[in-house]
């Protein structure tokens, strides 16, 4: 079985600020894929990134950063200087590469105020 | 077009009414996935395809569901006799291998009355 964590449902911040959305996964599989995904109130998802299991290292992608802790099985998602059309749903996801199949977090609604 | 289509864009059905869910995915993509989101489930994945054999069914929430893909590109979701609680946007993605990045659909959003 697997599972997927957002701990946080809602965040709300002013824009400029920095925010850390969290994602904590279980999973049995020693291969597998964790993805975050944006969907903003258009409703259409938007893939942000994929990680392989094996490559703990962290990424940076202009103000978007991820933080991946196999340790703690953790894929925590920052977003640095937010803007207010940051504000949407973000799902955190784990991706089984043997079955196919995905679990997604429940997600998070970040609101960026301006 | 450039990117994965869906059609209908919405569908309100009676209950115990068929029906069919259209997805077109990027020229190419050897890979089809079939979501949905619902507000009591969230996320759910359900089907994927690699070429036209979905290796997986198990995702499927009942046997009232089926899926199928033809000619490795367009695929149908179809759900049959629907309830109340298949009203959810069932969502298509399609990626060029099956480990590859997934790029959706704009939705289905389907209502049950």
């Amino acid at each position: 079985a697997q599972k997927v964590t957002q701990a946080q449902t809602e965040i709300s911040v002013v824009e400029k600020e920095d925010v850390t959305l969290d994602c904590v996964y279980e999973t049995r599989d020693t291969t597998y894929y964790l993805f975050w995904y944006k969907q903003p109130p258009s409703g259409e998802l938007v893939f942000l990134i994929r990680r392989n299991s094996f490559d703990e290292q962290n990424e940076i992608s202009g103000r978007y950063s991820w933080n991946f802790q196999k340790s703690t099985s953790s894929f925590n998602f920052t977003i640095t200087a937010s803007q207010v059309v940051d504000s949407a749903v973000y799902f955190c996801a784990l991706y089984n590469t043997n079955a196919g199949k995905s679990t997604f977090g429940d997600g998070t609604t970040l609101t960026v105020k301006p | 077009g450039a990117g994965v289509s869906q059609s209908p864009s919405n569908k309100v059905t009676e209950k115990g009414k068929d029906v069919e869910l259209r997805c077109d995915p990027i020229s190419g993509h050897t890979a089809l996935y079939w979501y949905r989101q619902s507000l009591g489930q969230g996320l759910e994945f359900l089907i994927y395809f690699q070429g036209n054999s979905a290796p997986d069914k198990s995702g499927l929430p009942s046997d009232r569901f089926s899926a199928e893909r033809t000619g490795g590109s367009v695929s149908t979701l179809t759900i049959q006799r629907t309830q109340q609680e298949d009203s959810a946007v069932y969502l298509c993605a399609s990626s060029k291998e099956w480990r590859e990045t997934q790029y959706f659909g704009p939705g289905t959003r389907l209502l049950v009355l």
